[in-house]
């Protein structure tokens, strides 16, 4: 399986814009690109997937690059609340057969007050 | 309340003895996923199961690890002869099965954590 590549951790200020990065240079063309985050003492959470294009939904924005090579999750605007593991996870389909996710050990983000 | 469900959230147990820890998923879900998580680490996969049936199952699930999902709704992951090793969090999670281009996601439940004394 493609392995990413994320920073141990960052910090953030309250309500100020978060860019979470993910390197993934062994990235294949069938690989869609998976973050989950998990809240402390909680099981990890969907937060946004992606192919190729740039997503959004009501919880974050998913910017991909044109290789494909590395992608970043905006917050964009950071709440207390958002302090979690980020996990940035590479995910298969093969014959439309979907299986387990592979988490690396993520991003620590901290959001001060 | 409608999300995932594990029994029980804490257990402790002494070197040797036999646990066996249940998870419920999502009603409509007919994926079923357990995951173990120890301190640090992402979590990792160890199986899952389609309906009753397990389709995987990692090369970490040792023989001492056992999971049934007899009737296709709830699952047991039972674990024989704990080992210190086995101190974890198990964290199940269910989804729909998605083919294609269609992802679904997976709901995690809170987990069960294991400390073997």
């Amino acid at each position: 399986d493609a392995k990413t590549t994320q920073p141990n951790s960052m910090e953030s200020n309250e309500e100020e814009p978060v860019h979470l990065p993910c390197n993934h240079s062994t990235i294949s063309g069938t690989d869609y690109i998976h973050w989950y985050r998990q809240l402390p003492s909680q099981g990890p959470e969907y937060v946004i997937h992606g192919l190729t294009s740039n997503v959004n939904n009501r919880m974050a924005s998913l910017a991909i690059a044109e290789d494909r090579k590395s992608s970043t999750l905006i917050l964009h605007r950071a709440t207390l609340r958002d302090a979690a593991v980020y996990y940035c996870i590479l995910r298969a389909n093969y014959g439309g057969s979907q299986g387990n996710l592979i988490f690396g050990k993520g991003t620590k983000l901290s959001v001060k007050p | 309340d409608t999300g995932v469900s594990q029994d029980p959230r804490h257990k402790i147990t002494k070197r040797g003895q036999n646990v066996t820890f249940r998870c419920d998923p999502i009603s409509e879900h007919n994926r079923l996923y357990w995951y173990r998580q120890t301190l640090g680490q992402g979590p990792e996969f160890l199986t899952y199961f389609q309906n009753e049936a397990q389709l995987e199952k990692s090369r970490l699930l040792s023989d001492r690890f056992s999971a049934e999902r007899p009737k296709g709704s709830f699952s047991t992951l039972e674990i024989q002869r704990t080992e210190q090793g086995d101190s974890a969090m198990y964290l199940c999670a269910s989804s729909f099965p998605g083919t294609g281009g269609t992802f679904y996601e997976q709901y995690f439940g809170p987990g069960t954590r294991l400390t073997v004394t």
